[in-house]
């Protein structure tokens, strides 16, 4: 079966640091492109980054500068490290397989989601 | 501010059919990119619904379908059910953006 299950989440002072978890199981990581999207609450979905087969990254410009998407292939897990978090970015993160064509993406499966609340 | 401009809510009565649409522009939809919809029950991930503009994956219920024309997309539901009550996403891609999505429509089954 296909899954992912995200961990990581908590609550973090503003200015702080966090990394988020995705461990996948019934397909390889590293073979497909993985992005991670988040909902604040009561909010829509926002797309936060992308990593590629091939090891290019890509980022919203919201998260630019301050998260870092990486995969441990050994592990077949995905990683968001976020830093200087402010309170904007507390939310619902969600790590998803990103299947590409040439006419765009779909996120297909996603995680059950991890909740970041970034407050003092 | 979401790319994609979805009606906040929609509803309709069991058995009935319902649609909810998706406007973007030549950035994204209209520049070729195909719409994707996904179904959010309270509480819960967001789930896979249409692909590729009218693709059903496996399990999904013929009553769900979707279309695309020119910088919009329509989801249509038909043979409303309470199950179906949920928030509904639509989802493109962008040249300059990448991933995009709508700011969701609740549907309300009366």
């Amino acid at each position: 079966e296909v899954q992912l299950v995200e961990s990581g989440g908590g609550l973090i002072q503003p200015g702080g640091s966090l990394r988020l978890s995705c461990a996948a199981s019934g397909f390889t990581v590293s073979s497909n492109y993985m992005s991670w999207v988040r909902q604040a609450p009561g909010k829509g979905l926002e797309w936060v980054s992308v990593i590629y087969s091939g090891g290019s990254t890509y980022y919203a410009d919201s998260v630019k500068g301050r998260f870092t998407i990486s995969r441990d292939n050994s592990k077949n897990t995905l990683y968001l490290q976020m830093n200087s978090l402010r309170a904007e970015d507390t939310a619902v993160y969600y790590c998803a397989r990103d299947v590409g064509t040439t006419y765009g993406s779909w996120f297909d499966p996603w995680g059950q989601g991890t909740l970041v609340t970034v407050s003092s | 501010q979401s790319v994609l401009t979805q009606p906040p809510s929609v509803s309709g009565a069991p058995g009935q059919r319902v649609t909810i649409s998706c406007t973007g522009s030549s950035s994204n939809i209209g520049a070729g990119y195909d719409v994707h919809w996904y179904q959010q029950l309270p509480g819960t991930a967001p789930k896979l619904l249409i692909y590729g503009n009218s693709n059903r994956p496996s399990g999904v219920p013929d009553r769900f379908s979707g279309s695309k024309s020119g910088t919009s997309a329509s989801l249509a539901i038909t043979g409303l059910q309470a199950e179906d009550e949920a928030d509904y996403y639509c989802q493109s891609y962008d040249s300059s953006l990448r991933g995009v999505f709508g700011g969701g429509t609740k549907l309300t089954v009366l």
